[in-house]
């Protein structure tokens, strides 16, 4: 099983919502990612969980909340968030952080998210 | 800081044509890995091929090839016998030895395969 599995796939949300996206991976990965991408751009990276822990947070506004309960599944908190936050969240999962030993990060469809 | 650059916004190749689409990257390291991923319009990032930087011989699958120069810091992916399949957005992308697991991806080449 080579999958990352991203929930929901499309999530319309207005500005005072609270909802989560969901990412789940069972190849016994150590480590996991937030990206944002926006139409037509490259993934920006978001945040990175390693061995369920938060190591990297590249300076993300608090209405994103990541949340990693086990090393399976990646979660992202979602509050008060913006028309211009609209966007595709995708999900990325690898070995480790390590680079010697981080050959492939296996990436998630995306949710597609739209702030009204 | 590491950068990543792709200069081709969109090309377009006939189906069963070669294209080359290219990379460079600036990093003063010298040990990393390059990588080229695709997304076709279902939008999942497909790992296409990867290079390691301290390999010399360019790496290879199936119809994909890279051309690495890595004192030119030039990194460019070769389709050959290309297929519909193929149109996607390409990405380039750098990842250094920093140790974060994390990805510096270039602005992306639009393909378009045409029959």
């Amino acid at each position: 099983d080579t999958e990352v599995t991203q929930t929901p796939k499309h999530l319309v949300m207005g500005m005072t919502n609270k909802k989560s996206l969901k990412c789940e991976q069972h190849m016994g990965h150590r480590a996991m990612y937030w990206y944002k991408q926006k139409a037509k751009k490259p993934p920006e990276l978001m945040f990175v969980y390693s061995y369920e822990k938060l190591s990297i947070n590249e300076s993300v506004p608090s209405r994103f909340s990541p949340e990693c309960p086990n090393s399976s599944l990646l979660n992202l908190h979602l509050h008060a968030l913006q028309p211009e936050d609209s966007a595709l969240y995708l999900c990325a999962s690898s070995q480790n952080i390590w680079r010697q030993t981080n050959t492939e990060a296996f990436f998630g469809q995306g949710t597609r998210l739209t702030v009204v | 800081a590491q950068t990543v650059t792709q200069s081709q916004p969109e090309m377009s190749v006939q189906e069963a044509e070669t294209v080359t689409l290219s990379c460079t990257y600036d990093t003063s390291e010298s040990n990393y890995y390059l990588f080229w991923y695709k997304q076709p319009p279902s939008r999942q990032m497909i790992l296409v091929i990867r290079q390691e930087a301290y390999k010399q011989q360019n790496a290879t699958e199936n119809r994909f090839s890279v051309n690495f120069q890595k004192a030119a810091k030039s990194f460019s992916l070769k389709i050959s016998d290309s297929q519909l399949g193929d149109t996607a957005m390409y990405f380039c992308a750098f990842m250094g030895s920093s140790n974060t697991g994390k990805l510096i991806f270039g602005q992306g080449t639009t393909l378009q395969v045409k029959p």
